[in-house]
């Protein structure tokens, strides 16, 4: 499987300050995504990261407020932009690989907005 | 889109009693159906995926298995323990977009 790391792996941020949360893995991949998980739930997608374009979001998310990057196969970048305490959650990176294209899990960033 | 339901939310067992968790699926294009384990404060791990063309899937205590008719699907644990305390998350994929998951099954193993 995909081995995949995230930094930072936590922080606590002001409101109205934006955080740049990377996602690095150790093989190519062609798939790579972000997710959201609130307290207690499930996991939310908040886009898919395209290589050399601009990524594809979910109803919901919008560019200004999450604009993330992808330079090539292996890295990516998600931030959060101008944020405010709902904005508090573990964001985790997610990548399709291995031999059977199944789908992987970064170990996730945890963000307090105060 | 696909719509996935997941029954039950939680579930507590005693240890060695079995735990089944069950998810309904609504896009009969959907063809592949991993089940996730996350532990308190980590990452969901994959567990055991199953693919249309397969009616079930064992790897050692666990199982799934797979009803394309009816668009059901369940996870099912035996001889449970307490380090299979965590929540569960099914999700299914069809192939067009991304996976859709389940809200998750939180499973108490009491010893």
């Amino acid at each position: 499987s995909a081995v995949i790391s995230q930094k930072p792996s936590r922080d606590i941020c002001q409101r109205g300050t934006s955080l740049t949360i990377q996602c690095q893995v150790d093989s190519q991949v062609t798939m790579m995504f972000w997710y959201r998980q609130q307290p207690g739930q499930s996991l939310t997608l908040i886009a898919t990261a395209n290589q050399g374009s601009e990524a594809t979001y979910e109803s919901g998310f919008v560019i200004d407020k999450f604009p993330i990057s992808r330079p090539n196969l292996t890295f990516s970048t998600l931030t959060v932009s101008n944020m405010s305490p709902e904005d508090s959650s573990i964001y985790l990176c997610s990548v399709v690989g291995g031999r059977r294209n199944e789908q992987f899990f970064g170990p996730g960033t945890r963000l307090t907005v105060l | 889109g696909e719509n996935v339901e997941q029954h039950p939310s939680t579930l507590s067992v005693q240890e060695g009693d079995s735990a089944v968790i069950k998810c309904t699926y609504s896009d009969s294009a959907s063809n592949y159906f991993p089940w996730y384990k996350q532990e308190l404060g980590k990452r969901p791990q994959l567990i055991i995926d199953i693919r249309s063309n397969v009616g079930e899937k064992k790897d050692q205590r666990i199982a799934v298995t797979l009803n394309k008719t009816a668009k059901h699907f369940s996870l099912h644990i035996t001889e449970t323990q307490p380090e299979d305390s965590a929540v569960y998350f099914c999700a299914a994929y069809s192939g067009y977009s991304t996976l859709t998951f389940g809200k998750g099954t939180m499973l108490l193993v009491s010893p």
